[in-house]
């Protein structure tokens, strides 16, 4: 049971790089989500997507993109890379339906900016 | 005010006390509320998830939901040191499935 996966695990960025963090989740679950984790904080919400070809902004888009062309895979793109993004990102996924569907997180990817 | 509020803690419980985790949140209309546990340097893992008013019990674990005066707990009861970790407290709004987390609970269980 996969689940959701991330990668990768790890990243060191300089300021100005781009880079693309890949979420791929196996339970065909159609809502998919990016949040990031600051030290100490909650997860924020970056981006979502409720279906193949549908993404919406979270609490906190700016300097992100996302697509989702696929039910199964959401990656998240950073294009010009600010020691501010430096954090961890999770990725989620949840059914559709029922009020209490839970979210499935990823392991998490460690992004430094430099 | 935050949307979802909890104490940062940390909460020190000794081991085999109840631990008693704490959630307030600020939209009415909430429809569902979730427990994740986060050990250090790890994912947000789903405890329990509850919707309706009253508790909700699955093994060690209890969730209690009162909405009239929006607040959401968890009780750890036989606390264990591997209950250590941060709690997060979740909740939906009344449309869509995306959740708000508050900023997590550290709870240190002594042996």
């Amino acid at each position: 049971n996969a689940g959701v996966t991330q990668t990768p695990k790890f990243r060191i960025l300089k300021i100005g790089q781009s880079m693309t963090l890949q979420c791929t989740q196996d339970m065909n679950h159609n809502y998919m989500y990016w949040y990031r984790q600051d030290p100490g904080m909650g997860l924020k919400l970056i981006y979502y997507s409720v279906g193949a070809g549908i993404t919406d902004k979270g609490e906190v888009p700016n300097g992100y993109n996302v697509s989702r062309s696929t039910t199964e895979d959401f990656p998240l793109r950073l294009e010009l890379a600010a020691p501010s993004q430096t954090s961890v990102y999770f990725c989620a996924s949840s059914r559709q339906g029922a009020i209490n569907q839970p979210q499935h997180f990823g392991d998490g990817t460690r992004l430094s900016i430099l | 005010q935050k949307e979802v509020e909890q104490n940062s803690g940390p909460l020190s419980v000794p081991e085999g006390a109840i631990a008693s985790l704490n959630c307030t949140y600020s939209d009415r209309v909430s429809q569902s509320f979730f427990w994740y546990r986060q050990y250090s340097g790890k994912s947000p893992e789903l405890i329990m998830s509850i919707y309706s008013n009253g508790d909700k019990e699955d093994g060690r674990f209890t969730a209690q939901l009162n909405k009239a005066s929006q607040y959401v707990s968890l009780l750890i009861r036989d606390s264990q040191p591997s209950d250590s970790a941060t709690y997060l407290c979740a909740v939906r709004r009344e449309y869509g499935n995306k959740l708000v987390f508050g900023a997590g609970t550290i709870l240190r269980v002594k042996s």
